[in-house]
């Protein structure tokens, strides 16, 4: 079973505009980070955001901000006020505890790819 | 440096050749990752390394397929006898500590190997 989802292969949206990526997660254990990352043409992975299992507010970074929905198990990502640059792929990752194997590693959704219209 | 660095940046190899592709992390973090993006996909984990600990293997998809840390710093991933569904970017993170940090990890700009 997939970890994580992202309902959404592509994403288009007006300049400006407020847009919502979303993404759902899979977990039985209680501690878990989420993370949304970007992926330009170029191909380097950009940090954007980050939220704790355990957080009570939910994430926010300037123009990014996250809707956590523990019950619900998503994790969806708002970009406010859209620019040229936002377009790109957008992954959503969870980290959970160590599990012997697991070492921390992130799993990753199969992303979303966002294209701004001008 | 200022990053992780990946090299070679692209790789293209005859079907059977030997490749190794290079990650020199950020230096001080002590967990060094390597991940596998294929065309179209997610980022598949592969291998980690968090300090003098021995290597989480487990998500090598075979024999072929090797990874170690000199030093604790710099990583080669070699892949052995390539196959045309090894091609991919071939993505290598670092952080400060296994479980990374709210930060999240830092990657490189991968290795974008074509195997024909």
């Amino acid at each position: 079973a997939q970890k994580i989802t992202q309902t959404q292969p592509g994403m288009f949206v007006q300049e400006k505009e407020a847009v919502t990526l979303d993404c759902t997660y899979d977990t039985s254990d209680p501690s878990y980070g989420l993370f949304w990352y970007k992926q330009p043409s170029s191909g380097e992975m950009i940090f954007l955001i980050y939220q704790g299992s355990y957080d009570q507010q939910n994430a926010t970074e300037g123009r990014y901000s996250l809707n956590f929905q523990k019950a619900r198990k998503s994790a969806n990502l708002v970009i406010s006020a859209s620019q040229l640059g936002d377009s790109a792929m957008y992954f959503c990752a969870m980290r959970e505890p160590y599990s012997g194997a697991g070492s921390y590693q992130l799993t990753f959704g199969k992303g979303t790819k966002l294209s701004v219209i001008p | 440096g200022a990053g992780v660095s990946q090299s070679p940046s692209n790789k293209v190899t005859e079907k059977g050749k030997d490749v190794e592709l290079r990650c020199d992390p950020i230096s001080g973090h002590t967990a060094l990752y390597w991940y596998r993006q294929s065309l179209g996909q997610g980022l598949e984990f592969l291998i980690y390394f968090q300090g003098n600990s021995a290597p989480d293997k487990s998500g090598l998809p075979s024999d072929r397929f090797s990874a170690e840390r000199t030093g604790g710093s710099v990583s080669t991933l070699t892949i052995q006898r390539t196959q045309q569904e090894d091609s991919a970017v071939y993505l290598c993170a670092s952080s400060l500590r296994g479980q990374g940090s709210n930060y999240g990890y830092t990657f490189g700009s991968g290795t974008r190997l074509t195997v024909v």
